[in-house]
């Protein structure tokens, strides 16, 4: 699969401070998924982006799909300990191709 | 998860043993797809199956790994001869809709 590249690595937030991270690809995707994973479990989808220039909300979380279809960003407003966790994001051409992950730690 | 079931959670194996991992795809899907994550990494596409079919196996080492998705039952990773090196959780998705959704994985540890 292609390599995205996701930054940042780490971040380490107060609680109610907003978070943002991106992804960049060389390669067009005709989707952009962003996941969240907890320890020990699976990837789990948060927005899904299928359209160039879409901007998604999914309550305190919003994402854009860049509009030359090889970037995109995740913002998470007003941050809570449950935030925690690491954050992919992955293109899809029928597989999926993932960001090394954020790993985000709230400061309570 | 959405639905997609795989086990175990959790396999440990001596080197030199054979690791099977089992998944089932959302109900009424036929599409499976597995990765593989390191520690500290993203996920890897390793392949990719329709039922009785190999689509895409370009991620796949060439060998002690196999993979197949019968008629009847689950998908099933095999792994051959594991080495320490295979340590990893493997996790199996389902596509819905331009979407994949992930299983709980099963985490391999080999000794």
């Amino acid at each position: 699969g292609q390599q995205l590249n996701q930054s940042p690595q780490s971040m380490f937030i107060q609680e109610g401070e907003d978070v943002s991270m991106n992804c960049t690809s060389s390669s067009i995707f005709n989707t952009w998924l962003w996941y969240k994973q907890d320890p020990g479990e699976g990837p789990v989808l948060l927005i899904a982006l299928y359209k160039a220039g879409e901007l998604t909300s999914n309550g305190r979380l919003t994402a854009q799909f860049g509009i030359t279809r090889k970037d995109s960003f995740l913002n998470i407003s007003a941050s809570i300990p449950s935030d925690v966790g690491i954050y992919f994001c992955a293109g899809l051409d029928y597989k999926l191709s993932f960001g090394a992950g954020t790993t985000v730690t709230v400061r309570a | 998860n959405a639905g997609v079931m795989q086990n175990p959670r959790h396999l440990v194996r001596r080197r030199g043993q054979e690791a099977r991992l089992r998944c089932s795809p959302m109900k009424g899907h036929s599409h499976v797809y597995w990765y593989r994550q390191l520690p500290e990494e993203g996920l890897k596409f390793m392949v990719y199956l329709q039922k009785e079919n190999i689509i895409d196996e370009s991620g796949m080492p060439k060998e002690r790994f196999s993979a197949e998705f019968p008629k009847e039952g689950p998908s099933i990773l095999r792994i051959q001869q594991v080495v320490r090196g295979d340590s990893a959780a493997y996790f199996c998705a389902s596509l819905e809709q331009e979407t994949q959704y992930f299983g709980p994985g099963t985490r391999l540890l080999v000794l």
